[in-house]
């Protein structure tokens, strides 16, 4: 079946470090790939997208390349900053009828000033 | 505009009593999606609404849980003789027709259920 495995946390970095969360997906066909973030105290926000082999989705300065070859979709930051501190979710669907999101664990982010 | 709505935001109860969710979705969403964030299964489906097909009820994890959309907009998650391990939080997401959402979803901040 579809599943989605990304990095334990929690991630420490000083700000201005640079971030990566791996994640690694399993999957018939061709899913979308996503990168939802949750703020403290607030709801699921999507990050960033890609929907084929080799797009690269962005937003604020997050990026994630979806490598078909690897099945992975590693979340990258060249420069954090405290308010980035979130927890992030990788996530897929694989289209049909219902189009349901498959989450991975999620992955906490804590940046120290 | 406004987003996906959820009510209440904090739910206490005692074990054995039934609890309804409230999620309203945004105008004009026709697709509707309940998911369980829980500590020890993450983030989960629960069920699927779009415009008036029947549900995907697949991601129910025990006849308890129920839900209705009325009116193909506002969504009722029921559980009844809630458990202990219940205790999670209830996330709402709604989304366009998906041949113009390009699968996005619009999460609401979710219900806090405590089992007590």
């Amino acid at each position: 079946g579809n599943s989605v495995t990304q990095m334990e946390g929690p991630v420490t970095l000083s700000e201005e470090a640079f971030l990566t969360i791996n994640c690694t997906y399993t999957a018939t066909g061709y899913p979308s790939l996503f990168w939802y973030v949750q703020y403290p105290g607030e709801g699921l926000q999507l990050l960033l997208k890609a929907t084929k082999a080799d797009d690269k989705g962005s937003n604020k300065g997050f990026e994630a390349t979806y490598r078909k070859e690897t099945t992975s979709f590693h979340l990258e930051k060249g420069s954090v900053q405290v308010s980035d501190s979130a927890v992030y979710f990788c996530a897929l669907t694989n289209g049909g009828a219902t189009n349901k999101l498959i989450f991975g664990t999620g992955t906490l982010l804590a940046v120290q000033p | 505009g406004a987003g996906v709505s959820q009510s209440p935001s904090n739910k206490v109860t005692e074990k054995g009593k039934d609890v309804e969710l409230r999620c309203d979705p945004i105008s004009g969403h026709t697709a509707l999606y309940w998911y369980r964030q829980s500590l020890g299964q993450g983030l989960e489906f629960l069920i699927y609404f779009q415009g008036n097909s029947a549900p995907d009820k697949s991601g129910l994890p025990s006849d308890r849980f129920s839900a209705e959309r009325t009116g193909g907009s506002v969504s009722t998650l029921t559980i009844q003789r809630t458990q202990q391990e219940d205790s999670a939080v209830y996330l709402c997401a709604s989304s366009p027709r998906l041949a113009l959402a390009k699968n996005i979803q619009y999460f609401g901040a979710g219900t806090r259920l405590s089992v007590l």
